[in-house]
């Protein structure tokens, strides 16, 4: 099993809906969860990180964390074009040395 | 402004060739971090410190080697022995504390290719 799991995309979404972007970890003993964005070329940025069950919003951006069934998801609501990137899970193994491990990233496409 | 800086942006490696990738920070971050990154995946450890002096492999250590000789600066040389040194190079660093959020900050990466 992949320690940090995204699909790979594209995911195609259309300019003003909302974007939702999952990933699944399976270090159940994680404590922190951060979502990074990464334009094609460029060095990826952070966006969003939560460590606790239920919903953090950030402006567009809502991260939700479900401990009990190892997942994070990423919300983007009102997609624009400027969101088309990939985006990156990355979680804070407890068992890894505290090290982080990133996912591979979803491709996201926002069409105008 | 604080930040990371890598240098150069682009590098090209000759046969048996080694070459240091230069990473700055003025964060005062006690932890700093090297990935690879290769065109549709994701990012690759290959050595970190947390502090001065002191430096952990990653998962794909061989044919790198790193110092830290100062909090401000890691550089990573990538030596004739790394056959397949193409990729993307970030350099990231972090707080150091016990709990969860440490979140990694980057620089703008160096990218490498082979002559």
């Amino acid at each position: 099993q992949k320690e940090v799991e995204q699909n790979s995309g594209p995911l195609s979404v259309p300019e003003g809906a909302i974007a939702s972007l999952n990933c699944t970890y399976s270090d159940r003993g994680s404590q922190s969860f951060f979502w990074y964005r990464q334009y094609s070329g460029k060095s990826p940025e952070l966006i969003m990180f939560i460590y606790s069950n239920g919903d953090k919003e950030d402006g567009r951006f809502t991260a939700q964390l479900n401990k009990a069934s190892q997942y994070v998801s990423l919300l983007i609501r009102d997609s624009q074009p400027s969101d088309s990137a990939t985006y990156l899970c990355a979680v804070k193994s407890s068992v890894r040395d505290d090290k982080i491990i990133f996912g591979k990233g979803t491709r996201l496409h926002i069409l105008p | 402004d604080g930040g990371i800086t890598q240098s150069p942006k682009y590098l090209f490696r000759k046969e048996g060739q080694n070459v240091t990738l230069s990473c700055e920070q003025n964060l005062n971050h006690d932890a700093m971090y090297w990935y690879r990154q290769d065109p549709g995946q994701g990012l690759r450890l290959i050595y970190y410190s947390q502090i001065v002096n002191d430096f952990q492999k990653g998962d794909i250590a061989e044919g790198y080697s790193v110092s830290r000789e100062k909090k401000e600066s890691f550089p990573l040389t990538v030596t004739s022995a790394q056959k397949n040194p193409t990729a993307f190079y970030l350099c990231a660093s972090s707080i150091v504390g016990t709990g969860g959020l440490q979140p990694q900050h980057f620089g703008d990466g160096t990218r490498l290719s082979i002559l």
